[in-house]
């Protein structure tokens, strides 16, 4: 199984709708982000979390909420999906100290 | 703030041939510096990594070298496989920082 999980894959949505994306780790780590990729502007992050009561607003957040459930778990909403929130969105998961980032296989999510 | 710049793609190369991808970097302090790959339909899986001037990161046949007085860390690999296929990003962590700042991405198309 993979350190990090994201579901879904991929995801046709319209717009207005609600919709989540769900990410779990395996790596017993606290850290965990939220990174949406879009082309020529690389990762751009839009949330992270240390813990399970700590969350922090990145730098695209807008429009976007998150939870993080458990140490595990941390998804990704939008309340209201509009076409400029399609991209390929990636889970991360850190330890602490100089440690490295891993990350998910990403969810593609369209909205029409 | 913190920042990265990386040469824009694509990069087209013959088997064989030699790769530079510059990356350039405004932080202050002493960030650690990061190159991450993405292969198709994947994630991002660290590459190598550098935590101070002078370091050389290297992993796969790929280096990098942190150089504090060019604010670089420029990847090169001598002879590239089409395996190498792929979108490479530069990163940057700041000193006791807990994000990533991310370059734009480079893909890189290795042809036989």
């Amino acid at each position: 199984d993979a350190d990090v999980t994201q579901t879904p894959r991929n995801r046709i949505t319209k717009t207005g709708k609600r919709i989540m994306l769900e990410c779990s780790q395996t790596k017993g780590h606290d850290r965990m982000y939220w990174y949406r990729q879009d082309p020529g502007l690389g990762l751009r992050l839009i949330y992270y979390s240390f813990d399970v009561k700590d969350i922090n607003k990145g730098e695209i957040s807008d429009g976007y909420s998150v939870s993080r459930q458990a140490q595990a778990k941390f998804s990704l909403s939008l309340e209201s999906a509009i076409p400029n929130q399609t991209a390929l969105y990636f889970c991360a998961t850190r330890g602490g100290g100089d440690t490295e980032a891993f990350f998910g296989q990403g969810t593609r999510l369209t909205v029409v | 703030g913190d920042s990265v710049t990386q040469m824009e793609g694509p990069v087209t190369l013959s088997e064989e041939a030699f790769l530079t991808i510059n990356c350039t970097y405004t932080a202050t302090g002493y960030p650690s510096l990061f190159w991450y790959v993405q292969y198709p339909g994947e994630g991002l899986q660290l590459l190598l990594k550098a935590t101070k001037a002078d370091d050389k990161g290297s992993n796969k046949g790929f280096e990098a070298t942190y150089r504090k007085e060019t604010t670089s860390f420029h990847l090169e690999k001598g002879s590239v496989q089409v395996s190498d296929s792929a979108v490479y990003f530069c990163a940057l962590r700041g000193a006791g920082a807990n994000n990533l700042f991310f370059g734009t991405g480079t893909r890189l198309t290795v042809i036989p």
